[in-house]
């Protein structure tokens, strides 16, 4: 099946750690993307790519960092560096060519700090 | 920084009434405006997108509503069931900036059986 996956769906970090969220696609696309989902805020995009080694930050990439080695891998490492990084994360894919650029997205990984 | 705005923030609709959530933009860059369905734990999913061309489309049960003038947008569903009980997002694709989507704040709806 194609589809996006998002490892781990939980995930428990102390204070000062670095983390790495994992998200394969498998659909052949070209964009990825993390967004932060926080409660009664919506979606907010933290870095996307729409190609291999090439990465643009979005509205709140402070704190985060990415990498784009391969078409569908594009993980997120959630750093010390980010001040409050307990949300709900979602990775999504999408065609860059078309009419749409539909999102589709993973299940999510929820990061929690202790 | 491009808006959308989004209400209610949340929703309770008895079984087959209708569930109305309305979105608003700010920026004309837009050409792209879909809803998104999310379940608890879940991911967002794609229910029903439009064009600015196009004042409605519909699609089954629900039906996107487009007021380009009034930069408005709403989603109507009908004869709601408690199955339709998600988190609704509205959303804006930009022209511009790689083509990225900004987000309403979401709207919470309960459908009582």
């Amino acid at each position: 099946d194609g589809g996006i996956t998002q490892s781990p769906k939980y995930l428990f970090r102390k204070e000062g750690q670095n983390v790495t969220l994992s998200c394969e696609q498998n659909l052949n696309h070209d964009a990825m993307y993390w967004y932060r989902q926080d409660p009664g805020q919506g979606l907010r995009l933290i870095y996307y790519s729409q190609i291999v080694n090439d990465f643009q930050k979005g509205d709140i990439a402070e704190g985060y960092s990415v990498s784009r080695e391969k078409k569908e891998s594009f993980p997120l490492t959630v750093t010390s560096a980010q001040k409050n990084p307990t949300a709900f994360y979602l990775c999504a894919s999408s065609w860059t060519g078309g009419n749409t650029g539909e999102l589709f997205f993973g299940e999510g990984s929820r990061l929690t700090v202790l | 920084q491009q808006q959308v705005k989004q209400s209610p923030q949340s929703l309770i609709v008895q079984k087959g009434g209708i569930s109305i959530i309305n979105c608003a933009y700010e920026n004309t860059a837009f050409d792209y405006f879909p809803w998104y369905q999310q379940f608890p734990g879940k991911g967002p999913a794609l229910l029903i997108a439009i064009r600015p061309d196009v004042s409605e489309k519909k699609e089954g049960r629900f039906t996107i509503s487009f007021n380009k003038s009034a930069k408005q947008f709403s989603l109507h569903i009908m004869d709601s069931q408690p199955g339709d009980s998600a988190t609704y997002f509205c959303a804006a694709r930009g022209t511009s900036r790689g083509q990225n989507f900004v987000f309403g704040p979401g709207t919470r709806l309960s459908v009582l059986p």
